[in-house]
């Protein structure tokens, strides 16, 4: 079974602040996907990483794709209030026939 | 504008009284998903198809079904939906199983009473 671990699950931080959300998967995989989702919204679509070491930068977000380590992760740089929403990752694998398994979510809030 | 559409939006029924759940894009993307979001769980993926009348199961299929006569369409019936079906519920498309970045509507909340 492909399992898919966020954490944190909750994560309160102030405006301005670094932090970084973790992302482990449980089987081999190049692709790996992050999503936002704002309260009562749908999902948005924020990095597709397909690469070992593949890196991608957008604003004050930035994800990167360790395969060997099966280990992703969203860094926060300086957070602003606008960030605040629910972080997923998500990963296919074709092992498992290429189905897209999400983690949990990380629930982001910033303070002012 | 490119998008996935869903109807309803939002929808309260009862137990036993079947419903069908609309998924459109016009993308013309191969592949098309339903998944259920329930509070800590995360999206759980109901069905998919990855092209017209390909369908298989995903991790959560019981107590629903699916069908794909056009690539553009994915509807969900719930044949006779229970209270543990109420969630959030939200289609997806990507352009193929290889290109899998996934574009969600906008989510169905169902509630069975």
């Amino acid at each position: 079974e492909l399992k898919v671990e966020q954490n944190p699950l909750f994560l309160s931080m102030q405006e301005g602040k670094n932090y970084t959300i973790y992302c482990n998967y449980s089987t081999t995989s190049d692709r790996l996907y992050w999503y936002r989702q704002d309260p009562g919204k749908s999902l948005e679509s924020l990095f597709v990483l397909l690469s070992n070491g593949a890196v991608k930068q957008e604003g004050r977000l930035m994800a990167s794709l360790d395969t060997k380590a099966r280990l992703s992760t969203l860094h926060i740089t300086a957070a602003v209030h606008d960030l605040s929403a629910t972080y997923f990752c998500a990963v296919d694998s074709m092992e498992y026939g290429n189905k897209l398994v999400f983690g949990a979510g990380t629930i982001l809030r910033v303070k002012s | 504008e490119a998008q996935v559409t869903q109807n309803p939006r939002y929808l309260i029924t009862v137990t036993g009284k079947k419903l069908t759940v609309t998924c459109s894009q016009n993308m013309n993307h191969e592949y098309m998903s339903w998944y259920r979001q329930d509070p800590g769980l995360g999206l759980r993926q109901i069905y998919y198809s990855m092209n017209v009348e390909v369908t298989d199961k995903g991790d959560v299929p019981e107590g629903y079904k699916v069908s794909r006569k056009e690539k553009r369409n994915f509807p969900l019936i719930l044949e006779s939906p229970s209270p543990n079906q109420t969630s959030l519920y939200f289609c997806a498309s990507s352009l193929s199983i290889q290109a899998n970045e996934q574009f969600f509507g906008p989510g169905t909340r169902l509630t069975v009473l």
